[in-house]
């Protein structure tokens, strides 16, 4: 099984709608992770969380939300979906006792119609 | 606001040559920086990471820190069809927009 799990994987939605993004992870890890891609944008950090009670903004984060249930899980909202949040979504992990290398998911593909 | 540049590319390079790959940031008090390579499609998988300044050697791939010219880059000897893909520079969770890299058989 996959460390770093990502549902759905592909994912199609209406403007103004609200959707969940999930990520779960088995590596143990203590920080996760959200960024999306764009094309010709790279990687862009949206949240992220240290541990359970630390969450971040990162450089995008308006728009979005999230949750971190339990280490092993982080999940991202867009509370009413709109057509230029439409990208790939990954999470990632990363732990913080052996470095700051970040394992990623495989991805969610988000179309906002 | 933290940055990470690089050559968008795409870089086309002969099978068996070296592929120099460039990034530059602009966080001065960086001390972490990464190397991920991606395949069109699949997420991100790191190559190498480097800490001190100086070059770190992992098989055919040379990473080289300069903090001084707040520089970091990525050697391939004896590119090979297989390395064609986006390389991303990271420094901590800041990534540049890749470069892409074509061997060329």
């Amino acid at each position: 099984d996959a460390d770093v799990t990502q549902t759905p994987r592909n994912r199609i939605t209406k403007t103004g709608k609200r959707i969940m993004l999930e990520c779960s992870q088995t590596k143990g890890h203590d920080r996760m992770y959200w960024y999306r891609q764009d094309p010709g944008l790279g990687l862009r950090l949206i949240y992220y969380s240290f541990d359970v009670k630390d969450i971040n903004k990162g450089e995008i984060s308006d728009g979005y939300s999230v949750s971190r249930q339990a280490q092993a899980k982080f999940s991202l909202s867009l509370e009413s979906a709109i057509p230029n949040q439409t990208a790939l979504y990954f999470c990632a992990t990363s732990d913080a006792r052996v470095g700051e290398t970040q394992y990623f998911g495989p991805g969610t593909r988000l179309l906002v119609l | 606001q933290k940055e990470v540049e690089q050559n968008s590319g795409p870089l086309s390079v002969p099978e068996g040559a070296i592929a120099s790959l460039n990034c530059t940031y602009s966080d001065r008090g960086s001390q972490s920086f990464f190397w991920y390579r991606q395949y069109s499609g699949k997420s991100p998988e790191l190559i190498m990471f480097i800490y001190s300044n100086g070059d770190k050697e992992d098989g055919r791939f040379t990473a080289q820190l300069n903090k001084a010219s707040q520089y970091v880059s990525l050697l391939i000897r004896d590119s090979q069809p297989s390395d064609s893909a986006t390389y991303l520079c990271a420094v901590k969770e800041t990534f540049g927009t890749g470069t892409k890299l074509q061997v060329i058989p």
